[in-house]
């Protein structure tokens, strides 16, 4: 069974930064295509990026909000966010996701979210 | 980067009743589309991938059509859990990208 499960979220002040961990069990990372997705009230849910299988090169896309703030990685069994610069706006639940082959590109598994909050 | 546009907003319907949510793309993205449901404080869940194929384990009153740039969800049959937020989502190209999302509310 696919299993996800975040961390690291919490309160930062704007220009900071935080380092999201999705653990991940039930399948073996290096050859699944992933993904993070946000959520907040106002603009609802948002994708951020993803990364391709390593055997796909490991290649990585943002979306332009986050593009050259926000670093997506694998460590082992985890799946790594790293976000820099960080802006008010970024406030949300952040969630990872896998990448389905079987469902065209659908994120068909997600974790329980956790929560970034940017305030000053 | 391509726009989805959801409509409505938001809607309240009665147990039973019949929901259509639609979904218009910027450009033709084939059949590119997932659907997706959100209930507070729970994860979000795919219910419908490739524009009409049903996740494992949703329900049959759930049906989704569409291609190129048209799509709708369709609730046959309205129940108290489908209260919920609905999105949909472009996985064409990337940056992959959502619609502003539908709140279905019971009356």
């Amino acid at each position: 069974e696919v299993q996800l499960a975040e961390s690291g979220g919490g309160l930062v002040k704007p220009g900071g930064s935080l380092r999201l961990s999705c653990e991940t069990s039930g399948f073996n990372l290096n050859d699944a295509w992933m993904s993070w997705a946000r959520h907040t009230p106002g603009r609802g849910l948002e994708w951020v990026g993803r990364i391709n299988r390593k055997t796909d090169g490991g290649t990585t896309d943002y979306a332009a909000p986050v593009k050259g703030r926000f670093t997506i990685s694998r460590d082992e069994s985890r799946l790594i966010l790293q976000m820099n610069n960080l802006k008010t706006e970024d406030s949300g639940v952040y969630y990872c996701t896998t990448v389905g082959v079987a469902t065209i590109n659908g994120l068909d598994n997600w974790g329980q979210g956790t929560l970034v909050t940017v305030s000053s | 980067d391509i726009q989805m546009t959801q409509s409505p907003p938001s809607l309240s319907a009665s147990l039973g009743d019949r929901v259509i949510i639609t979904c218009r793309a910027s450009q033709s993205i084939s059949d590119f589309l997932n659907w997706y449901q959100l209930k507070s404080g729970k994860a979000p869940k795919l219910l419908v991938y490739a524009a009409s194929s049903l996740q494992r384990g949703v329900p049959s009153r759930f049906s989704a059509s569409g291609s190129g740039t048209d799509f709708t969800l369709t609730i046959s049959s309205l129940e108290p859990e489908d209260s919920a937020i609905y999105y949909c989502q472009q996985s064409y190209s990337v940056p992959w990208t959502f619609g502003q999302g539908t709140q279905v509310d019971i009356k």
